[in-house]
């Protein structure tokens, strides 16, 4: 167990929905990462923030977004889904200080 | 721009043979380099690291990789696999110019053969 939880643990919906993935980082940790994993593009990394703000993007879309909240919680908004937004995402977390990333056990979503 | 690349998308082994993961990267200046395993329904788990010093590091789960700056290499060996290990290993390069992102290979799985 790494220490990182996301919920949903699984999320199926329909093509032009909206949803929220949810992720608690570990204990102290002040950085946050998003990633999915699909079979076409491979593990992506999406967006980092670092203490409740932005510190780098990815290949995100912007039909995506994020936020980190005071208590260090992220959440990954996905909106008007398409059917290739069907992935594994993945938040990680790790302390400021250290480069190691400490990865959640995935939220898959399956757009249909 | 780094970059990682693992030249295996398939490997079998038997149990108890040795084993050896490749990975190349491309990177400008001394790279951070990760191996991670991926079990079926499951997150990614951290084997091993490399940031500097010693180019043969110890990991979890009896894993070892060797950083080779000549040959831009950081392979993954374990002396004797398990059944156990039959997973997707990842190797990983964290890019440090304007956070910390991590890039990967697309991935090698490991088949066990009992």
């Amino acid at each position: 167990d790494s220490g990182v939880t996301q919920t949903p643990k699984h999320l199926i919906t329909a093509t032009g929905q909206r949803v929220t993935l949810r992720c608690s980082p570990r204990s102290g940790d002040l950085s946050v990462y998003w990633y999915q994993q699909s079979l076409d593009q491979g593990l992506q990394f999406l967006i980092q923030y670092y203490n409740g703000e932005e510190r780098a993007k990815g290949n995100i879309l912007e039909r995506f977004s994020a936020q980190q909240f005071p208590d260090l919680h992220s959440e990954l908004n996905l909106s008007s889904l398409e059917l290739g937004d069907s992935a594994l995402y993945f938040c990680a977390s790790s302390d400021g200080g250290r480069f190691e990333q400490y990865f959640g056990p995935g939220t898959r979503l399956t757009v249909t | 721009a780094q970059s990682v690349t693992q030249p295996d998308i398939h490997i079998t082994v038997s149990e108890g043979a040795s084993l050896e993961l490749r990975c190349n990267y491309s990177y400008g200046a001394t790279p951070y380099l990760f191996w991670y395993v991926q079990s079926p329904g499951q997150g990614l788990q951290l084997l091993l690291k490399y940031f500097s010093g010693d180019t043969l590091v110890q990991g979890i789960k009896g894993f070892e990789a060797e950083f080779k700056r000549s040959q831009s290499s950081f392979n993954l060996r374990k002396p004797s696999v398990h059944w156990s290990d039959a997973a997707e290993y990842f190797c990983a390069v964290v890019s440090t110019g304007g956070g910390n992102k991590l890039t990967f290979g697309t991935g090698t799985q490991l088949k066990v053969e009992l």
